[in-house]
């Protein structure tokens, strides 16, 4: 079945610092791919998200490309904030019937000033 | 505008129970999802709720059923409570039809506590 694997966590940066956050996918067909932001005590928020091959989602400075000939979806932004402390979760999900979103494990981020 | 809305916010059960969740989608949506979310881990796709009917569902056992009402809005039933039912239960709302506009938008979540 379809599947996300995202970088092992927690990960701790300095603010200003360049970020990554690798993730990977295995799927049948073309899924679109998301990566959603969980603040504590929220709920998921759609940080962004693209839909065909070597699509750009960016959103908030943060940006990530559609790469399907290495199946991935790495999440990056040039100058971290403290604001962006939180967990990532990359997802994706098939294009036809209910379009059920399958995550990733999540990545927790924690920026120090 | 208000987004999806959960309640109740926490909940507290023992073991054997029966809960029910509530969620109220975002307007002008049709489908609603349900979402468990383990401490410590990625949302778990429970089903999926459009027309009333579910249409999808996940690897979830026939403890866990649902209910779409006529004004779009859900709810999730877990009967017999097993400890490791304690997680974030999640409900997302979308609108189906439209490609573009297919993105699934969360409510904050219910924590449900199993003791």
């Amino acid at each position: 079945g379809d599947s996300v694997t995202q970088m092992e966590g927690p990960v701790t940066l300095s603010e200003e610092a360049f970020l990554t956050i690798n993730c990977t996918y295995t799927a049948t067909g073309y899924p679109s791919l998301f990566w959603y932001v969980q603040y504590p005590g929220e709920g998921l928020q759609l940080l962004l998200k693209a839909t065909k091959a070597d699509d750009k989602g960016s959103n908030k400075g943060f940006e990530a490309t559609y790469r399907k000939e290495t199946t991935s979806f790495h999440l990056e932004k040039g100058s971290v904030q403290v604001s962006d402390s939180a967990v990532y979760f990359c997802a994706l999900s098939d294009k036809q019937g209910a379009q059920k979103l399958v995550f990733g494990q999540g990545t927790r981020l924690t920026i120090n000033p | 505008d208000a987004g999806v809305t959960q309640s109740p916010t926490h909940l507290i059960k023992t073991r054997g129970q029966q809960v029910t969740l509530r969620c109220s989608p975002k307007s002008g949506h049709d489908t609603v999802s349900w979402y468990q979310q383990a401490l410590g881990q990625g949302p778990q796709f429970i089903f999926q709720y459009y027309e009333e009917e579910e249409r999808q569902r996940g690897n979830f056992p026939d403890r866990f059923s649902g209910h779409q009402f006529p004004n779009y809005s859900s709810e999730l039933n877990v009967n017999a409570l097993l400890l490791g039912d304690s997680a974030l239960y999640l409900c997302a709302s979308s609108q189906t039809g439209v490609v573009a506009k297919n993105i699934q938008y969360f409510g904050a979540g219910t924590r449900l506590s199993v003791l």
